[in-house]
């Protein structure tokens, strides 16, 4: 499976947004890239996910650069509620499973 | 709509004992179930997966052992506790087509201690 890397911590300030970098330089034309949280204590939750053009829901956004090399999880205005680990992951076509990394961990600063 | 129970939330087991949890999910059918396990401080690992009844297919080797009885049923047991079998083991589902351009669905979690 392609591997991702993103950092292990990031800090932000509530109510401005947040920017949470992946990069998965070894990706195929057919992975998926995927963003999960997981709050404290709870399991993950999915976010977004997307293949080549740029992603928006109700809770983020997915930039995809063009060579699909790295990827940006944007939350546009963060809470306090938004404090968790995130998840990026590949996946392929027919992947039954998902493997998780050990993620970033988002801190909310009041 | 669909939802997902596991069961007992918390337990204290001793070294040597038995396990079951138990995890069943509503409103789908033939789904894909997991079990994952997070030790703490450390990541999710993925224990197992069942694209079927009667089909597993284990991840790592361990003393825990999978099954699915029903459709909608997934069960996961040991027959001996280990120390290092303490976590926080998470069942989840998945449409049958595959997480690929889905998504992966997570019970509430079961809290394991081993002493």
């Amino acid at each position: 499976d392609a591997k991702t890397t993103q950092p292990n911590s990031m800090e932000s300030n509530e109510e401005e947004p947040v920017h949470l970098p992946c990069n998965h330089s070894t990706i195929s034309g057919t992975d998926y890239i995927h963003w999960y949280r997981q709050l404290p204590s709870q399991g993950p939750e999915y976010v977004i996910h997307g293949l080549t053009s740029n992603v928006n829901n109700r809770m983020a956004s997915l930039a995809i650069a063009e060579d699909r090399k790295s990827s940006t999880l944007i939350l546009h205005r963060a809470t306090l509620r938004d404090a968790a680990v995130y998840y990026c992951i590949l996946t392929y076509f027919g992947n039954e499973k998902l493997t998780f990394g050990t993620g970033t961990r988002l801190t909310i600063i009041p | 709509s669909q939802t997902i129970h596991q069961w007992p939330a918390t337990l204290v087991q001793p070294v040597g004992s038995p396990l079951s949890l138990e995890c069943t999910v509503e409103g789908t059918s033939n789904p894909n179930l997991y079990w994952y396990r997070q030790a703490a401080g450390r990541g999710l690992q993925l224990l197992f997966y069942s694209v079927g009844i009667g089909q597993i297919s284990s991840e790592v080797p361990q003393n825990l052992s999978a099954s699915r009885p029903q459709d909608r049923q997934f069960i996961l047991s040991s027959k001996k506790l280990l120390l290092s079998d303490s976590g926080f083991y998470l069942c989840a589902w998945s449409n049958s087509g595959g997480v690929n351009t889905g998504e992966l669905f997570f019970g509430e979690g079961s809290r394991l201690t081993v002493l």
